[in-house]
C-alpha cells in the first residue's frame, strides 16, 4: 500500500530538548516536503526536498532542520524547540514530474511546554 | 507568487444540503487545482483534480470545475451527508518542476442529521 509514515503521532516536550520526527515514504517519490497546520493559517510549508541530498526553505523555516540522506526519509529536526513550534506536522511526498498529487501522512501533534 | 483564497468558515449545512465552497486562485501560467480533504483526526487526502482549464474534476459526489477565466475552482455537492464533516482546503501547484503546493486556509464543513 502506497503511504507516507510519520513518527510520533503525538509528542509533549520541553522548551530546548532536541526531537525528531521521521518520516518515510514506499512510493520512490522524489519531491518531500514538511508543512505545519495552525488554526486559521492553514498549511505553510516548513521545508522541501526535490531529491536526496538536495534541500530547500519553504514559507516558515525557522527553528527546523531536514536532511534527506536516503530517498524514502525525510526527517524534521527541532534541536531547540520553542512553544510557537507547537503546531500539528504534516509530511508529504509526490513524483517530481508535474501535475501529479502530493500524499500525507498522517500528522504529528507537537506540544512544546 | 502564486496564492489560493477559499470562502471563510464554518459552514453548518443539514443532511441532503447543497453545498459549495468557493475558491479562487492568483498563478502565472497554468497551475494544476486540487481539493484536499482532512476528516477529523487524520492526514489530507486527495479529493479530485483538475490539471488544465474546463477539466471538470470529481469524486464521491463532489465535482470542481478548473476556470481559467474566473481564476476559480469552486467545490460542489449536491446532496452532502453528515460523513462529510470534514476540513476541505483548496490547493494549487505551479506548472514548473519543483514548485510547492499551495493551499487555501481550509473552510470547516459541518454536516448534523
Amino acid at each position: 500500500e502506497a503511504q507516507v509514515t510519520q513518527n510520533p503521532r503525538y509528542l509533549i516536550t520541553v522548551t530546548g530538548k532536541k526531537l525528531t520526527v521521521t518520516c518515510s515514504q514506499n512510493m520512490n517519490h522524489e519531491y518531500m516536503s514538511w508543512y505545519r497546520q495552525d488554526p486559521g493559517l492553514g498549511l505553510r510549508q516548513i521545508y522541501y526536498s526535490m531529491n536526496v541530498e538536495v534541500t530547500d526553505k519553504g514559507d516558515v523555516p525557522e527553528g527546523y532542520k531536514v536532511s534527506r540522506k536516503e530517498k524514502r526519509n525525510f526527517p524534521l529536526i527541532l534541536e531547540s524547540p520553542s512553544p510557537n513550534q507547537t503546531s500539528l506536522y504534516f509530511c508529504a511526498s509526490r513524483a517530481q514530474v508535474l501535475n501529479t498529487e502530493a500524499f500525507f501522512g498522517q500528522g504529528t501533534r507537537l506540544t512544546v511546554v | 507568487g502564486n496564492s489560493v483564497t477559499q470562502m471563510e468558515g464554518p459552514v453548518t449545512l443539514s443532511e441532503e444540503a447543497f453545498l459549495t465552497i468557493n475558491c479562487t486562485y492568483t498563478a502565472t501560467g497554468y497551475p494544476s487545482l486540487f481539493w484536499y480533504v482532512q476528516y477529523p483526526g487524520e492526514g489530507l487526502q486527495l479529493l479530485l483534480k483538475a490539471t488544465k482549464a474546463d477539466d471538470k474534476g470529481s469524486n464521491k459526489g463532489f465535482e470542481a470545475t478548473y476556470r481559467k477565466e474566473t481564476t476559480s475552482f469552486h467545490l460542489e455537492k449536491g446532496s452532502v451527508q453528515v460523513s462529510d464533516s470534514a476540513v476541505y482546503f483548496c490547493a494549487l501547484i505551479g506548472n514548473q518542476a519543483g514548485t510547492a503546493l499551495i493551499f487555501g486556509k481550509g473552510t470547516t464543513l459541518s454536516v448534523s442529521s
